[in-house]
């Protein structure tokens, strides 16, 4: 299978302690987002990079996270001192980067709950 | 700011009923317009994506329209089947480029078709 792929799928974790999620997008896909989800909403978006290259954060993306896509291929979502707010359902998509159909395809999502 | 609203939340059904789900945005100065659907804990997979020239898509049992003049989007399931049931979710990408092409997502609408 050579869709988006994302590891761990659930990951439960203590107050105060660092997590670190990874995303492998479809190979020759340049772009690749991150976004959140909480129960009942729809995802948010977070950041994006296109190739190696973080293009844009949102502003939901306090100091405590960081994001990094290292020679353009698979991806990594940090975030540090995890709060209860954090729990979450965290979402890895990639695109070609076409101009025109720009479809965004989706991993099944990392499942954080912070105790 | 873009605001995407999916009105209902929710929906029932029976089999073999049309399904008509509706997306409305604020700012019409969009890319495209992208309809997906998530099961319940699992990722997003994309149905349909309209880009801003067209007046809709069609695949199989389903056909998205687009008015962006009215900021509107309405996505038809023909005669339902018990594994519709799903939430649906559409997504706008911004016109303005420096924004990237990161989905703005409505809330989504959580269908049940009963058999």
């Amino acid at each position: 299978d050579t869709g988006v792929s994302q590891d761990p799928r659930h990951k439960i974790t203590k107050r105060g302690q660092n997590v670190t999620f990874r995303c492998d997008p479809i190979s020759e896909h340049n772009r690749l987002y991150w976004y959140r989800q909480t129960l009942g909403q729809g995802p948010e978006f977070l950041t994006y990079f296109q190739n190696e290259a973080q293009l844009e954060k949102s502003r939901l993306l306090s100091d405590r996270f960081s994001a990094e896509r290292p020679k353009g291929s698979f991806s990594t979502l940090e975030i540090q001192r995890t709060e209860q707010g954090d729990s979450a359902m965290y979402l890895c998509a990639s695109s070609l980067g076409s101009p025109y159909t720009d479809t965004q395809y989706f991993g099944p999502g990392t499942r954080l709950t912070v105790l | 700011k873009q605001e995407v609203t999916q009105i209902p939340a929710a929906l029932s059904v029976p089999e073999g009923e049309n399904l008509v789900l509706n997306c409305s945005f604020t700012d019409s100065a969009i890319y495209n317009l992208q309809w997906f659907r998530q099961d319940p804990g699992k990722g997003l997979t994309s149905l349909l994506l309209i880009q801003s020239s067209q007046r809709e898509q069609t695949s199989g049992r389903l056909n998205a329209s687009l008015d962006k003049s009215s900021g509107r989007s309405t996505l038809y399931i023909a005669a339902s089947q018990p594994g519709d049931s799903a939430t649906y979710l559409c997504a706008v990408i911004p016109m303005i480029k420096a924004a990237g092409n990161k989905l703005t997502f409505g809330g989504g609408t959580r269908v049940l078709v009963k058999p």
